[in-house]
């Protein structure tokens, strides 16, 4: 069992839509990731939170616009996706101990999203 | 972050130890080797991480070589569910937290 909960596990939306990616740890950590991963490809990062600022964009498209409302919760708002976007999400958490380089990262099993 | 060479695919019977090689010949003095690997339809998993010492935790161990050009992966007693892709991945944390690239990985079947 995974310590990063993320809802839903399966999502299907059409490229009108708004929808909300879910992300939930009680560790302590206080940053937070968001990576996708196309199938057969390895996970590639998106965005990273650090003390609920946003400290890192990999110059993510803008219909992507992820949230940190507190230190244990991590959104990513979706809106207008391109049927390219149909990938597997994942959430990550790890300590962010100022000083302290060698602190892994925790996942969650990631939410499946396909566009129509 | 230093770039790391892994071969595709391996196989390894059941019962018997799983050795993952993984190429870093271009690592710096201040990165460490870290190991996740993803079993299908789970999230990547951490495994185990060093600097210098070779370490061994409760899922394996991890081999460094003196000029810590490469390293490998140990899993002692594969069994079915340690199939997996599995990532080596060389990095220095610059700021407090890490950030953390993700190469194409060794895909471990562990054969009955």
């Amino acid at each position: 069992d995974t310590e990063v909960t993320q809802t839903p596990k399966h999502l299907v939306m059409g490229m009108t839509n708004k929808k909300s990616l879910k992300c939930e740890q009680h560790m302590g950590h206080r940053a937070m990731y968001w990576y996708k991963q196309k199938a057969k490809k390895p996970p590639e990062l998106m965005f990273v939170y650090s003390y609920e600022k946003l400290s890192i964009n990999e110059s993510v498209p803008s219909r992507f616009s992820p949230e940190c409302p507190n230190s244990s919760l991590l959104n990513l708002h979706l809106h207008a996706l391109q049927p390219e976007d149909s990938a597997l999400y994942l959430c990550a958490s790890s300590q962010d101990v100022p000083g302290a380089s060698n602190q892994p990262q925790h996942f969650g099993d990631g939410t499946r999203l396909s566009i129509l | 972050d230093a770039k790391t060479t892994q071969p595709p695919s391996m196989d390894c019977a059941e019962g018997r130890a799983a050795n993952l090689p993984c190429n870093h010949s271009t690592i710096s003095g201040n990165e460490y080797v870290y190991w996740y690997r993803q079993i299908h339809s789970q999230g990547p998993q951490y495994i185990i991480h060093g600097l210098k010492n070779n370490e061994t935790n409760e899922m394996a161990s991890l081999i460094i070589t003196e000029d810590r050009k490469s390293s490998t992966l140990i899993l002692p007693h594969a069994t079915l569910r340690d199939t997996a892709v599995y990532y080596c991945i060389v990095r220095a944390s610059k700021t407090s937290y890490d950030k953390v690239i993700f190469g194409p990985g060794t895909s471990l079947s562990v054969i009955p």
